[in-house]
């Protein structure tokens, strides 16, 4: 158990809905990292945040968007939801200091979208 | 832009054997962080062992091991005593530097045949 939670499990929906995942991060973590994983592109870096601000964006759709509020729990909103938007959805903590286990980012389960 | 390179998409190794998983990445930076993950069936993200570029004494961890060449920008990955519970997807990774993102290779597939 890495201590990173994600709700829900699984999500299925249908196109041109929208849908929001949550994760919690590991206690004590300040950045949460918001990745996107499918069968032709692998593990997409999405976006990333600490402590409440946005710090980075990599691949993500203009159709998505994230927060993090001040409890540190984070928030990834996928709308006009497409078939092409189904994967593995995961987001990692980090307490983000240099030398040993601060620069190691830990995954949460992750949630499974599935768009029908 | 880094890259990180896994060449062998599937491996196959006998219980109790000794398999080596190649990794290889492109950077121009001299400081980074590497990682390898495993992917089991649940699907969940699982750190086997990491690895930072100014240490020159390989990481181990139990039965894993990593052969760290950083002029040859090579990281590969040694399991010992391969057991059944090993078989999963695994994935090598870079990072620049702490709040950076993590870059993941496409990720081997190892199979442990009993």
């Amino acid at each position: 158990d890495s201590g990173v939670t994600q709700t829900p499990k699984h999500l299925i929906t249908a196109t041109g809905q929208r849908v929001t995942l949550r994760c919690s991060p590991r206690s004590g973590d300040l950045s949460v990292y918001w990745y996107q994983q499918s069968l032709d592109q692998g593990l997409q870096f999405l976006i990333h945040y600490y402590n409440g601000e946005e710090r980075a964006k990599g691949n993500i759709l203009e159709r998505f968007s994230a927060q993090q509020f001040p409890d540190l729990h984070s928030e990834l909103n996928l709308s006009s939801l497409e078939l092409g938007d189904s994967a593995l959805y995961f987001c990692a903590s980090s307490v983000d200091y240099q030398g040993g286990s601060g620069n190691t980012q830990y995954f949460g389960p992750g949630t499974r979208l599935t768009v029908l | 832009a880094q890259t990180v390179t896994q060449s062998q998409p599937e491996m196959s190794v006998q219980e109790a054997e000794t398999v080596t998983l190649s990794c290889t990445y492109d950077t121009s930076e001299s400081d980074y962080y590497l990682f390898w993950y495993k992917q089991p069936p649940s699907r969940q993200m699982i750190l086997v062992i990491r690895q930072e570029a100014y240490k020159q004494q390989n990481a181990t961890e139990n039965r894993f091991s990593v052969n760290f060449q950083k002029a040859a920008k090579s990281f590969s990955l040694k399991i010992s005593d391969s057991q059944l519970g090993d078989a999963a997807m695994y994935f090598c990774a870079y990072r620049r530097a702490p709040h950076d993102k993590i870059i993941f290779g496409k990720g081997t597939r190892l199979h442990i045949l009993p």
